[in-house]
């Protein structure tokens, strides 16, 4: 069973360029979570979606960073106008459905980003 | 309000020395859910374990073991005879219902674990 596949692995993108982070959870999965993990800091949740839903968008910024879950293909982080800022280690999990408790997270090997 | 705190930011122990990394939490929750991941140099992040607010059995498992403590809000992780495979960062996270959120893992800011030979 292949674990969660997140690509590209790297990627450069020069100040004001458009970045997408593609991920495909855990087959069987249908919860997909986006974290970012910015230099000498921990990880920080930014959107949980389900398909074609988003649940809790609470982490995202709120201008330049969208995401997206479509019923077929893999899920979309998308960040316009990228800023220096922006570079980090980008995170992607996934979970089966919720049964009443909640279920183990298991993540990507990450999307590393970096803004020129 | 929810927070996992890992005080050590970074420890340093030698091939075969037992080395326990400290987590403490605080939520609100009744129920809530706590996982440890590791973070080796490649930079993955692996899942190695889960427990539940309501199961405070201690877990074993290989060199491995977990002590949680709801009296002290801690889930402290132990690694016995320590290799240098071991290095990694090691983060502690919590999740719970508080507010009827899901999803959101609230981790720590990790602990550097280095093991040298």
């Amino acid at each position: 069973n292949a674990g969660v596949m997140q690509n590209p692995r790297h990627l450069v993108r020069r100040r004001g360029q458009e970045a997408r982070l593609r991920c495909s959870p855990m087959k069987g999965h249908s919860h997909v979570y986006w974290y970012r993990q910015l230099p000498e800091e921990g990880l920080k949740f930014m959107v949980y979606l389900q398909k074609e839903n988003i649940i809790d968008e609470s982490g995202m910024p709120k201008e330049r960073f969208s995401a997206e879950f479509p019923k077929e293909g893999p899920s979309i982080l998308r960040i316009q106008q990228v800023v220096r800022g922006d570079s980090a280690a980008y995170f992607c999990a996934s979970s089966p459905p919720w049964t009443g408790a909640e279920e183990t997270q298991y993540f990507g090997p990450g999307t590393r980003l970096l803004v020129l | 309000a929810q927070k996992v705190t890992q005080a050590q930011t970074e420890i340093s122990v030698v091939e075969k020395e037992d080395v326990t990394l400290d987590c403490v939490y605080e939520t609100r929750d009744t129920t809530y859910y706590l996982f440890w991941y590791k973070q080796p140099p490649s930079g993955e992040l692996v899942f190695l374990i889960r427990r539940n607010s309501f199961d405070e059995q201690n877990e074993i498992s290989g060199r491995y073991s977990w002590n949680f403590q709801k009296s002290t809000s801690s889930f402290n992780f132990t690694i016995t005879a320590s290799q240098v495979v071991d290095s990694a960062v090691y983060f502690c996270a919590l999740i719970s219902n508080y507010g009827g959120s899901q999803g959101n893992l609230i981790f720590g800011k990790g602990t550097k674990l280095s093991v040298k030979p």
